[in-house]
């Protein structure tokens, strides 16, 4: 089961929008609604920012959102903010052995 | 709020085994589950197992499988992990994280990970 495959890096300019894609395939990201994103910062665990591709956890923050199109998933981040410079990964539910799947990360940079 | 302490590092030689403990403080596990996640130096993110309490038994992923044994004491909210030939490839950030679910087919299980422990530094060298 290989990784899901994200954009190495985005970036974008404070209160600007970024969008960060996900593709898998039929197996995970296509196949069901189990896609969730986290947030780390450097030295850090991770946060969970969405979670079933569109449902956001209590206390995160609403700039951010998901949605889904085929095997493609997407994190867009609104009024981009200083705080919001860190790596993103995304991870869905696969029918492999592998059971969970992540993506390769997103490294975000505000300009 | 629950928060979730992590065991402190461990420096391993190959082909011994380590045991990571994961504690809730100020809650239990309720009917969470516990998830493992490792992050290999300058890495990303790896998956490799979940138990819901409750019910007691663990899924894998399939690269771990044979070779990690995770299980769960309620009675102390306490969450174990224990990965067994150790070799330097294993040498990572191993996180616990609280974890809701959802029942997909059969004992697959989808977790996202809401609560996170900070991690504890496994480094296996000769």
């Amino acid at each position: 089961q290989s990784a899901l495959t994200q954009p190495a890096s985005v970036s974008g300019s404070p209160g600007q929008s970024i969008t960060i894609s996900c593709t898998g395939t039929s197996s995970d990201v296509g196949g069901y609604n189990y896609v969730s994103w986290y947030q780390q910062h450097p030295g850090k665990a991770p946060k969970l920012m969405i979670y079933e591709v569109s449902n956001r956890p209590s206390g995160v923050s609403n700039r951010f959102s998901g949605s889904k199109s085929g095997n493609t998933a997407s994190l867009t981040i609104s009024g981009l903010q200083a705080e919001d410079e860190a790596d993103y990964y995304c991870s869905s539910y696969t029918s492999s052995s592998t059971l969970k799947v992540f993506g390769t990360g997103t490294k975000v940079t505000v300009l | 709020q629950v928060q979730l302490v992590q065991s402190g590092a461990e420096v391993k030689k190959p082909g011994s085994s380590v045991k990571v403990s994961c504690k809730a403080s100020g809650g239990t596990f309720s009917s969470y589950a516990i998830s493992w996640v490792r992050q290999a130096p300058g890495q990303g993110l790896e998956w490799m197992g979940g138990i819901i309490p409750i019910f007691g038994t663990a899924n894998y992923a399939q690269k771990f499988q044979g070779r990690v044994t995770i299980t769960a004491d309620e009675s102390t909210s306490t969450a174990y992990m224990e990965l067994s030939s150790l070799r330097s490839e294993d040498t990572a950030v191993y996180y616990c994280a609280r974890a809701g679910w959802t029942a997909v087919a059969g004992t697959h299980y989808y977790y996202y990970m809401d609560v996170w422990g900070k991690g504890t530094t496994v480094t296996v060298s000769s």
